[in-house]
């Protein structure tokens, strides 16, 4: 059963840089093809994918934030991180970590399984 | 990579069929089959409903069905159910292992 859950501060004050986990089971991130992504939601609004990591380490941004991201891994922690620079309060939101699967080894372009989401606020 | 476009709102009655579109362009929805669709209840994480523009995953009931046309994808929700109300994400592959979503509709059971 594949789960992942996110973890990291609830508040940020502005400019601060923000750094989330995303702890995950029943799978590993060294499988051909898999991934884990960022998605993130702000109060009322829609999603917004932001980032994307790679079982060979192959990383993947959201042109418009791409300068402030940045993902990473830990797969024998079974972790992966995201980093976002200069948070703004506009960047209030809630995030989640999301599982992209393989097939034969090939990646799959959708998320389906996600975390629960945590609610990051940036506020002074 | 502008977000792609759903309609901000659709109802039906109990027992009605509803269509959801997602507009996108050329380099996105236009350029690949592999839209997904999510459904999200108040205060929780997205659901996936359909994949690859017309897959069902495991467990979700098949009055649930995707298609696309053009730059323009649809989800069809028949035979609608009270639980079906919820919000409704469109989501594109959009090259370069890039990923857009869409701006949400809102399904209420009347």
């Amino acid at each position: 059963q594949i789960t992942l859950k996110e973890s990291g501060p609830t508040l940020v004050k502005p400019t601060q840089t923000l750094t989330l986990t995303c702890t995950f089971s029943g799978f590993s991130l060294s499988t051909s093809g898999v991934g884990v992504g960022w998605i993130r939601q702000p109060p009322g609004k829609a999603l917004e994918w932001l980032a994307l990591i790679y079982w060979d380490d192959d990383k993947r941004y959201s042109p418009s934030l791409k300068s402030r991201l940045t993902i990473t891994k830990d797969t024998s922690k079974n972790q992966v991180v995201l980093t976002m620079t200069n948070m703004d309060p506009v960047d209030t939101a809630t995030y989640y970590c999301a599982h992209t699967p393989q097939w034969l080894g090939a990646s799959r372009y959708y998320f389906d399984y996600w975390g629960q989401g945590t609610l990051v606020t940036v506020s002074s | 990579q502008s977000a792609l476009t759903q309609p901000a709102s659709v109802s039906g009655s109990p027992g009605q069929s509803i269509t959801i579109s997602c507009t996108g362009t050329s380099s996105d929805v236009g350029s690949y089959n592999l839209v997904s669709w999510y459904q999200q209840h108040p205060g929780k994480a997205p659901k996936l409903m359909i994949y690859e523009g017309s897959k069902r995953p495991s467990g979700v009931s098949n009055r649930f069905s995707g298609s696309k046309s053009g730059n323009t994808a649809s989800l069809t929700i028949s035979g609608l159910q009270a639980e079906d109300e919820a919000d409704y994400y469109c989501c594109s592959y959009a090259g370069s292992s890039s990923y857009v979503f869409g701006t949400g509709t809102k399904v209420t059971v009347l």
